[in-house]
């Protein structure tokens, strides 16, 4: 059974701090990681979607790599902003099949402040 | 291009009611999720489908739920004699390949 583990659960940095998430996975057959971004009361909003074959994607200030033999994922983000304030999800897809249902994990809150 | 949609967006009922859940998938998505997210938990799979067709309901409480997606229609999450138990987010997903995209959920609250 795949379980997903992120590391801290909770971080808060001053505003302009480069920070590093971290999400670990048991099973290394993944198909594809993807990171979410969670706002309080609301959906969820995809961020970077990782292929397996993949070691890393970027968009804007964020960076998130994937090391799959060892079952982890982090998600960097540069010059952090208040903005970025959210709950950030790390979710994995099973091996085999592009379809399929993604396993999350617990999360982290991120506060910036100014 | 409109985002996936879930409505209602807050849902109040009565222990015993029944509660239906809607989510219309983005225009060419044929594939939907359903999640629940429990207060203070994270968010865990409950049914995937397609078209008429239950693909994976390993994640569904084997009583009181259901789900379908017709040929016509949106997909609902179906949820009878409802517990306080039950009292959570219900996101909707819907896929075209292999990226999911999330509704903004459906906020359940059972008295």
């Amino acid at each position: 059974k795949q379980e997903v583990t992120q590391i801290p659960a909770a971080l808060s940095v001053p505003e302009g701090e480069n920070l590093v998430l971290n999400c670990s996975f048991t099973d290394s057959a993944i198909y594809n990681l993807q990171w979410f971004r969670q706002d309080p009361g609301k959906g969820l909003t995809s961020l970077l979607l990782i292929q397996s074959s993949q070691r890393e994607q970027t968009s804007g200030r964020l960076n998130a790599s994937l090391d799959k033999s060892s079952g982890r994922s982090t998600l960097y983000i540069a010059a952090s902003q208040p903005g970025d304030s959210a709950t950030y999800l790390c979710a994995v897809k099973a091996g085999g099949t592009s379809y399929g249902k993604l396993t999350f994990g617990q999360g982290t809150i991120l506060t910036v402040h100014p | 291009n409109a985002g996936v949609m879930q409505n209602p967006r807050h849902l109040v009922r009565r222990r015993g009611q029944e509660a239906r859940l809607r989510c219309s998938p983005m225009k060419g998505h044929s594939h939907v999720y359903w999640y629940r997210q429990l207060p203070e938990e994270g968010l865990k799979f409950m049914v995937y489908l397609q078209k008429e067709n239950i693909i994976d309901e390993s994640g569904m409480p084997k009583e009181r739920f259901s789900a379908e997606f017709p040929k016509e229609g949106p997909s609902i999450l179906r949820i009878q004699q409802v517990v306080r138990g039950d009292s959570a987010a219900y996101f909707c997903a819907s896929s075209f390949k292999e990226e999911q995209f999330f509704g903004p959920g459906t906020r359940l609250t059972v008295l």
